[in-house]
């Protein structure tokens, strides 16, 4: 079983909707990372958390840390926002642990 | 700045080439990471420099050899690879090497191995 899971794995909406990411994790973090992932592209940093909630422009990150879970929303979704989403855990001075990341497509 | 550069974009080479992949921060960021990451899977860490000293080798062949001339550059010499060694190549840098320090990525580097 992956240290990292996530859910779901592809998911397809329509401009305009609501979207929540799904993260859980096995072991105890110091942090919680949300990464994000364009075809072909390199990765851009979205949100580091250890614990309640971030907010970027669209984009919302929750942890609770008591049930080892996160989730990353986003409102008002847009076709630029189509790229796969990643969660990575990380401890002490250990290196990150990756989920197998979700596919958002956002069709017009 | 909060940008972490990488040259070339794309790299075709043979088995029997040698070259270099590139990797360049102004961030003053302390440690500088190298992934590789393969169609549809997440990276994989392959090297960590932490004030320019090697501090971590995932078992990596060593026909990948990472150098890291200074604070702000980092290489990976290549040689001899495998047509298997065909990834998309991430370098990535933070403040530190602990867990509370955010992972900044470059572009990465598409490499075809021929």
């Amino acid at each position: 079983k992956n240290e990292v899971e996530q859910s779901p794995q592809n998911l397809t909406a329509q401009e305009g909707e609501f979207i929540t990411i799904n993260c859980s994790y096995s072991v105890g973090i110091s942090a919680l990372h949300w990464l994000q992932q364009h075809p072909g592209g390199g990765i851009v940093s979205l949100f580091m958390l250890s614990s309640g909630k971030k907010k970027h422009g669209r984009l919302i990150a929750t942890i609770n840390i008591q049930e080892k879970h996160s989730s990353l929303h986003i409102t008002a979704s847009h076709p630029r926002d189509s790229a796969v989403y990643i969660c990575a855990v990380s401890r002490g001075t250990e290196k990150l642990v990756f989920g197998k990341g979700t596919k958002l497509t956002v069709n017009p | 700045d909060t940008e972490v550069t990488q040259t070339p974009k794309h790299l075709v080479m043979g088995m029997t080439n040698k070259k270099s992949l590139k990797c360049e921060q102004h961030m003053g960021h302390r440690a500088m990471y190298w992934y590789k990451q393969k169609a549809k899977k997440p990276p994989e860490l392959m090297f960590v420099y932490s004030y320019e000293k090697l501090s971590i080798n995932e078992s990596v062949p060593s026909r990948f050899s990472p150098e890291c001339p200074n604070s702000s550059l980092l290489n990976l010499h290549l040689h001899a690879l495998q047509p298997e060694d065909s990834a998309l190549y991430l370098c990535a840098s933070s403040q530190e090497v602990i867990s509370s320090s955010e992972q900044y990525f470059g572009p990465g580097t598409r490499l075809t191995v021929t």
